[in-house]
């Protein structure tokens, strides 16, 4: 089945860098890559997602990119701050269209 | 609200006890999953329903799970006889066929 590496597991950077969390995914039949991002006891929220029809997709800070050929997929975050810090998951979803299969997470902590 | 909502969002119980969670999607979607995700992991795809019926299980969810869908709106999630290595947050979520999958804030299993 499929299954999805997400690195690194933890990430700090200083308000205004950029972050950067990568993810590979196993089952070359995937086809939609979302992010979500999860605050401290909150639900996990959809903050971007790509299909693989698109390389890369951009939305004001955030950004991510998709090779298909190599199956990893990438998230971008630009001009960081500090209400970025959050648990952000990655995870495909495979050509059958049934569950997100999410890798374990990347704690990004933004300084101020 | 018009989001996804669960209930409880809290449930502390002894080992052995049978306990039923509550899903409630957003109105028009027809498909509905649950996760399970436990702490310093992504969510697990446990089981998901399009309409009232249940397409597909993970491996994960043991004979002491069951849930059900009856008339394609709100989901049950029901443990029996809990072990303490069902202590996790359970998360359900909404989507319209293949489009974003909404969460709702979970409820969190504590099994003394």
């Amino acid at each position: 089945g499929e299954n999805v590496e997400q690195h690194p597991s933890t990430l700090s950077v200083q308000e205004g860098d950029s972050a950067v969390i990568k993810c590979t995914y196993s089952d070359s039949a995937s086809n939609y890559f979302p992010w979500y991002k999860q605050e401290l006891g909150k639900r996990p929220q959809l903050i971007i997602d790509i299909r693989s029809n698109v390389g890369e997709k951009k939305d004001q800070r955030i950004a991510v990119t998709l090779n298909k050929t190599a199956k990893h997929f990438s998230l971008h975050i630009t001009e960081t701050q500090p209400e970025d810090s959050a648990v952000y998951f990655c995870a495909a979803r495979n050509q059958a269209g049934t569950a997100l299969i999410f890798g374990k997470g990347t704690t990004l902590s933004v300084s101020s | 609200d018009t989001g996804v909502s669960q209930d409880p969002r809290h449930k502390i119980t002894k080992r052995g006890q049978n306990v039923t969670f509550r899903c409630d999607p957003i109105s028009e979607h027809n498909r509905l999953y649950w996760y399970r995700q436990t702490l310093g992991q992504g969510p697990e795809f446990l089981t998901y329903f399009q309409n009232e019926a249940q397409l597909e299980k993970s491996r994960l969810l043991s004979d002491r799970f069951s849930a059900e869908r009856p008339k394609g709106s709100f989901s049950t999630l029901e443990i029996q006889r809990t072990e303490q290595g069902d202590s996790a947050m359970y998360l359900c979520a909404s989507s319209m066929y293949l489009e974003t999958q909404y969460f709702g804030p979970g409820t969190r299993l504590l099994v003394l």
